[in-house]
């Protein structure tokens, strides 16, 4: 079936270093792509997303970069700080005809202070 | 305030009892979902819907059962529940396939 691999599976930087996320879809109508972010014990909130027409976006600190043609999209994390500690997840969906979302498997993120 | 909210938030039963997770979101979403969330395998869908008595399996359906007779309301069922399906239930909802996915507070879910 379809899936999502998204690497790596645990991160540690320092404060005020970049964090760089990457994930793999295998779903070429995947036309969607939400990165979430998830704090212990509460439930996942979105922290920026990526249409398929569009090959990158940010919002502050963060980014996102989209590269279609090889089904891979990342998430980079500049100036990071002790609050930016959590698991990210990134997910591939496909809303033409469905509503079908795939989720990596999490990567979880340590900046030390 | 606009919220998805689930109940039970915890839940312990045994193996065969039939049980029912409730989904409720005040946002008029067309779309909502259900993921189970296990370590190491992220979150995965079980079924989606797209609107009232429109609904589909996602990644993981077996064991499960939901409908769609509200626009609001978005239901989990599971008729026999077995150890296996021991996991943190997450519901979600959104306005259009291509936005924001709104999650609700988690169910954790135990079968002995």
């Amino acid at each position: 079936g379809e899936n999502v691999e998204q690497h790596p599976s645990t991160l540690s930087v320092q404060e005020g270093d970049s964090a760089v996320i990457k994930c793999t879809y295998s779903d070429s109508a995947s036309n969607y792509f939400p990165w979430y972010k998830q704090e212990l014990g509460k439930r996942p909130q979105l922290i920026i997303d990526i249409r398929s027409n569009v090959g990158e976006k940010k919002d502050q600190r963060i980014a996102v970069t989209l590269n279609k043609t090889a089904k891979h999209f990342s998430l980079h994390i500049t100036e990071t700080q002790p609050e930016d500690s959590a698991v990210y997840f990134c997910a591939a969906s496909t809303g033409t005809g469905g509503f079908k979302t795939i989720f990596g498997a999490g990567t979880r993120l340590f900046v030390k202070a | 305030e606009a919220q998805v909210t689930q109940n039970p938030r915890y839940l312990i039963t045994v193996t065969g009892k039939k049980l029912t997770v409730t989904c409720s979101q005040n946002m008029n979403h067309e779309y909502m979902s259900w993921y189970r969330q296990d370590p190491g395998l992220g979150l995965r869908q079980i079924y989606y819907s797209m609107n009232v008595e429109v609904t589909d399996k996602g990644d993981v359906p077996e064991g499960y059962k939901v409908s769609r007779k509200e626009k609001r309301n978005f239901p989990l069922i599971l008729e026999s529940p077995s150890p296996n399906q021991t996991s943190l239930y997450f519901c979600a909802s959104s306005g259009t396939s291509e936005d924001e996915q709104y999650f609700g507070p988690g169910t954790r879910l135990t079968v002995t």
